[in-house]
Order: C-alpha cells, then structure tokens, then sequence
C-alpha cells in the first residue's frame, strides 16, 4: 500500500518568511495529492491539491509543487502570517476513484510575530 | 447538509463499554470515510464506505471495531468493550468526484475519552 513520509514535523519562522514542508510517497499509481491545514481543535480543511498531470499550482500565498520521477511534493507558504500557524498534513492517492487517501504525519507550523 | 456532521463532539465513557459514533456525511457525497487521529498524531485511516460497495475494512485495529453505512448516507462506527487506546479523536469525512479526484470535507470529530 501507499506510504507517505512528511517533514519536518515542526517548523517555525518569522512572520514574513517562507515555510516549506516536503513530503515524498511510494506508490507510483498514486496521482492526487492534497493538503490540509488543521488549526487547534477543529476539523482539516483542504488548501490546495494537485494533480500528476501538473508541476506545480499556486493560490495566492500557498503554492504545491510534485515531482512524479522522486515521488515527492512540497507545500510553499510565503509571506507567512500569524493565523498560518497550524498543523498541515500531505496526503496522496489515486485520482479517478474514491479509495482512501494516505495521509502524512503532520507539520506543526508556527509564525512568530 | 451544508456539511459533515458528527455526534457526539465528545463521549467519556468506562473501560469495556460499548461506544457508537455517529457520522452523516453531505448529501449526494457516495464515498465516506472513517479516520482516527490520536494526540499529536496523523490521520490513520479506518474504513471507507463507497456507494452501494463492499466497504474497505482493511484499517480497523481489531475486531472490537466495526462501522456500518444505512441507506447509502448516515454512518455509524462502533467500538465494542472499549480500552484506554481507544481514547482519540474520531473524524469522518465524505466526498465526491469533482475534476477526477475526490476532495474530502471533514466533519468536526468525536473526541473520545477512555477513563
């Protein structure tokens, strides 16, 4: 089955700055990758996915980029702000069916003010 | 619904009690999932109901566990004689096919405790 590793499992950095959070998985036949942010307490909340057919997507300050030959993905968060903190979890699956999605171990990201 | 729902937001209960979680996912979502987060950890992936399919059982710890779906909707996730590594929180979340990938909507969780 499909096994994702994510790192680093906390980060932090000054408001501002730039959060990467890097995650490589196994299973070739996965080809949708999602992430979730989940602030303290309350549910994940989809962000941003991409999809194998794409290198890279962007959303304003949050952007996704995949290289399939290494199997692995990363999260970009600019110009980081106090309400990023969070915890964000990667995610990989197969696209075109509804089988389960496996998720990473989460990154706890805090924004220093 | 406008979303996942889940009841009860938390449940105390004794060691060995039986336990129900109760899930109903957004209307016209086919697929609903079942994953359980303990303290500081990840998503560990439980059961997954897709439609009218058998469901993938294949993440249940043990056979104390066990989920059902009526009706193709409401789900319910049982735990029976329940231990102190049970205690976690119980999230269900649901989908639907959109673009040709499936974005789960998380419901709020069941914050089990096992005293």
């Amino acid at each position: 089955g499909e096994n994702v590793e994510q790192h680093p499992s906390t980060l932090s950095v000054q408001e501002g700055d730039s959060a990467v959070i890097k995650c490589t998985y196994s299973d070739s036949a996965s080809n949708y990758f999602p992430w979730y942010k989940q602030e303290l307490g309350k549910r994940p909340q989809l962000i941003i996915d991409i999809r194998s057919n794409v290198g890279e997507k962007k959303d304003q300050r949050i952007a996704v980029t995949l290289n399939k030959t290494a199997k692995h993905f990363s999260l970009h968060i600019t110009e980081t702000q106090p309400e990023d903190s969070a915890v964000y979890f990667c995610a990989a699956g197969p696209s075109g069916s509804a089988r389960q999605l496996t998720f990473g171990s989460g990154t706890q990201l805090t924004v220093l003010p | 619904g406008a979303g996942v729902s889940q009841s009860p937001s938390n449940k105390v209960t004794e060691k060995g009690k039986d336990v129900e979680l109760r899930c109903d996912p957004i209307s016209g979502h086919t697929a609903l999932y079942w994953y359980r987060q303990s303290l500081g950890q990840g998503l560990e992936f439980l059961i997954y109901f897709q439609g009218n399919s058998a469901p993938d059982k294949s993440g249940l710890p043990s056979d104390r566990f066990s989920a059902e779906r009526t009706g193709g909707s409401v789900s319910t996730l049982t735990i029976q004689r329940t231990q102190q590594e049970d205690s976690a929180v119980y999230l269900c979340a649901s989908s639907s096919r959109m673009g040709g990938s499936y974005g789960y909507t998380f419901g709020s969780g069941t914050r089990l405790t096992v005293v």
